[in-house]
């Protein structure tokens, strides 16, 4: 079956690094997202990755290693906002494409 | 602006009711998706379409259905068949499915369903 772990939660201070893990196993990878989504609204796109490495983007990178079926967001220099969950997601192809989504890491960022 | 809209923000269910739930987008976006959100767990697939006139089932598609006769428009009815329908319900599209850099999902802004 497809599957996809996150931790469900995880806490970290206002200026620190926060680094979010996600392991998967799927056939057919295509690519992983992460995404943000604040309580009570749609998740937001973060990044997506669908080779090997590190991608950097402002605050926030993201690595993917599809060998070891791993990635991981990457979280500088936390802010409040930054009190969200956040949700990886496996893009893979089964004929058509689907999207896989993990239950999400609730992050809490505290002064 | 371009972007994905639901409607309504709140909608309420009474028992044996079908209900219908909008989206739609102007992004020009060939695909578009359902999905069902539960507290504590991840995101589900409830239909998709890739093309329009053209749906497919998703995980959890029992007692849910669709339609897509416009690229704008993708409509999801809850029918009185699904019997735990209460979750928030989100709404996705992406661009041409097979060509790199259009795989992005982007999502709007969602409707919580509420059976009263």
């Amino acid at each position: 079956g497809q599957n996809i772990d996150q931790p469900t939660e995880m806490t970290a201070t206002e200026g620190a690094i926060v680094q979010i893990n996600c392991t998967y196993q799927t056939s057919g990878f295509n690519g992983l997202f992460w995404y943000q989504q604040h309580a009570g609204e749609a998740p937001t796109f973060l990044s997506y990755n669908v080779l090997d490495g590190l991608e950097e983007k402002g605050r926030f990178s993201s690595f993917l290693s599809r060998s070891k079926g791993y990635s991981y967001l990457l979280l500088k220099e936390l802010q409040m906002k930054d009190s969200a969950s956040y949700l990886c997601a496996v893009r893979v192809s089964t004929g058509g494409f689907k999207t896989i989504f993990g239950a999400g890491t609730r992050l809490f960022v505290k002064a | 602006d371009g972007g994905i809209t639901q409607s309504p923000k709140y909608l309420f269910r009474k028992e044996g009711q079908n209900v219908t739930l909008s989206c739609e987008q102007n992004l020009n976006h060939d695909a578009m998706y359902w999905y069902r959100q539960d507290p504590g767990q991840g995101l589900r697939l409830i239909y998709y379409s890739q093309i329009v006139n053209d749906f497919q089932k998703g995980d959890i598609a029992e007692g849910y259905s669709v339609s897509r006769e416009k690229k704008e428009s993708f409509p999801l009815t809850v029918t009185s068949a699904q019997k735990n329908p209460t979750a928030f319900y989100l709404c996705a599209s992406s661009g041409e499915r097979a060509m790199v850099g259009q795989e992005t999902q982007y999502f709007g802004p969602g409707t919580r369903l509420l059976v009263l």
